[in-house]
């Protein structure tokens, strides 16, 4: 079973359109992050929730909204999508916020 | 502030060669540094970290406090190894951790 899944995979868009990606994890963590991978494999950290309460908010532009359910799903809201957004958007989980992260796959986002 | 420093974005080794990737780290307090390795069309994962003081598909890494370094390093490299790899840290401060990672370096090993 895979244990941080994230959906979709790839996800072609036009600059003005609103987009989500789904994140779901099932190792029981308590912690969920979305990271953003740019163009030059630059990894950023955009969120954290800890038990679906927010505790990392980067200088994020607020067209991006997190949202978490349930501690096991973190999704992400874009709004009003602009070319810069475009990169890979990677999930994660861990236990506590001082363990070992655990990725999905990524979300290869591409707007046009 | 707590910032990680990976000078190489690329590096080209042969098989066979050793291999050094270099980190460094800037952090007030007692961090706790992390290896992140990305294959190819593959997801990051956890490579080593350093409370672990273990060696993983060959490499070790060794907290230096006195030069603020995480290198990561492998006797005899191999092909399987070219990846993508971050160093990372998580302070040991405040309520909020954040994993910061490096901006990664590039290694290919070439046959």
């Amino acid at each position: 079973d895979t244990a941080v899944s994230q959906t979709p995979k790839y996800l072609v868009t036009q600059m003005g359109n609103d987009k989500s990606i789904k994140c779901e994890q099932n190792l029981g963590h308590d912690t969920m992050y979305w990271y953003k991978q740019d163009s030059k494999k630059f990894l950023k950290i955009m969120f954290s929730y800890n038990n679906k309460e927010l505790i990392i908010n980067e200088t994020v532009p607020n067209r991006f909204s997190p949202k978490s359910p349930d501690k096991a799903h973190l999704n992400l809201h874009i709004n009003s999508l602009e070319l810069g957004d475009s990169a890979v958007y990677f999930c994660a989980s861990s236990q506590t916020s001082r363990t070992p992260l655990h990725f999905g796959n990524g979300t290869r986002l591409t707007v046009t | 502030a707590q910032r990680v420093t990976q000078p190489e974005k690329l590096l080209s080794v042969f098989k066979g060669a050793p291999v050094e990737l270099k980190c460094n780290y800037s952090y007030s307090g007692s961090p706790e540094l992390f290896w992140y390795v990305q294959y190819s069309r593959q997801r990051l994962q956890l490579l080593l970290r350093h409370i672990s003081r273990e060696s993983i598909k060959g490499f070790t890494a060794d907290l230096n406090k006195g030069e603020t370094s995480f290198h990561l390093k492998k006797p005899f490299a191999q092909e399987e190894d070219s990846a993508m790899y971050y160093c990372a840290l998580i302070g040991s401060g405040g309520s909020n951790y954040k994993l910061t990672f490096g901006k990664g370096t590039l290694l290919t090993v070439n046959p």
